[in-house]
């Protein structure tokens, strides 16, 4: 199994670019999240899936979408970018019930906004 | 806003001596969650604290779960330099919000040879 990928590993933007984040866990996971991470913030949760179709909003949503058509696949867009966006992005899958949903986060996207 | 407070934000000690991370919280946690990163990388999971005064080890970690459920620690006996890294604590939601995780702001450790 690979677990979870997430490409590109880099990006760089200019402030109204858009582009997607992708995502995709081969473990068969119903729950899929996206987090932000900033230096001394932690991560943060944007958005999250508990399976293929259901999207919801995390903590900080605003500035990004999210679709899940797939169990595998939980692409992240940001349609205009914006310097404030400058972050460390992980996806990161579990499993739901069974009374442990230990995350299982992908390498990350170090996505810079200029 | 952060439901989960960690202390200290940085520690720096010398190899052979132990370290302890702090979460805490002002209302009751469902269940803790530790996850560590090493530098450049990705958050990796250690352990899940479900039950009140819960205390579970893992070789040189233990980790522990407040009576009320409301703070957690990990704590590291004779630290090693394989142990740099920040050291989260999560709150894992449940009911209908299962499986959001609610980080503290980790704790940066250094150790130094």
């Amino acid at each position: 199994n690979a677990g979870v990928t997430q490409t590109p590993k880099f990006q760089v933007l200019k402030t109204g670019q858009s582009m997607t984040l992708q995502c995709a866990q081969d473990m068969n996971h119903e729950y899929m999240s996206w987090y932000r991470q900033d230096p001394g913030m932690g991560l943060r949760l944007i958005h999250y899936s508990v399976g293929a179709g259901i999207t919801d909003q995390g903590e900080v949503p605003n500035g990004y979408n999210v679709s899940r058509s797939t169990t595998e696949d939980f692409p992240l867009r940001l349609l205009s970018a914006a310097p404030s966006q400058t972050s460390v992005y992980f996806c990161a899958s579990s499993r739901l019930g069974g009374g442990d949903n230990e995350q299982f986060f992908g390498p990350g996207t170090r996505l810079t906004v200029l | 806003g952060q439901q989960v407070m960690q202390i200290p934000q940085y520690q720096h000690v010398q190899e052979g001596e132990d370290f302890t991370t702090y979460c805490n919280s002002s209302t009751t946690l469902s269940n803790i969650q530790w996850y560590k990163q090493r530098p450049g990388g990705h958050p990796v999971f250690l352990i899940q604290l479900v039950k009140s005064g819960e205390v579970k080890k893992q070789k040189r970690l233990t980790f522990q779960f407040g009576e009320a459920k409301k703070n957690s620690s990990l704590h590291i006996t004779a630290t090693q330099t394989t142990d740099v890294g920040t050291y989260f604590c999560a709150e894992g939601a449940g009911g209908t919000s299962y499986g959001k995780l609610t980080f503290g702001q980790g704790t940066i450790l250094t150790v130094h040879p």
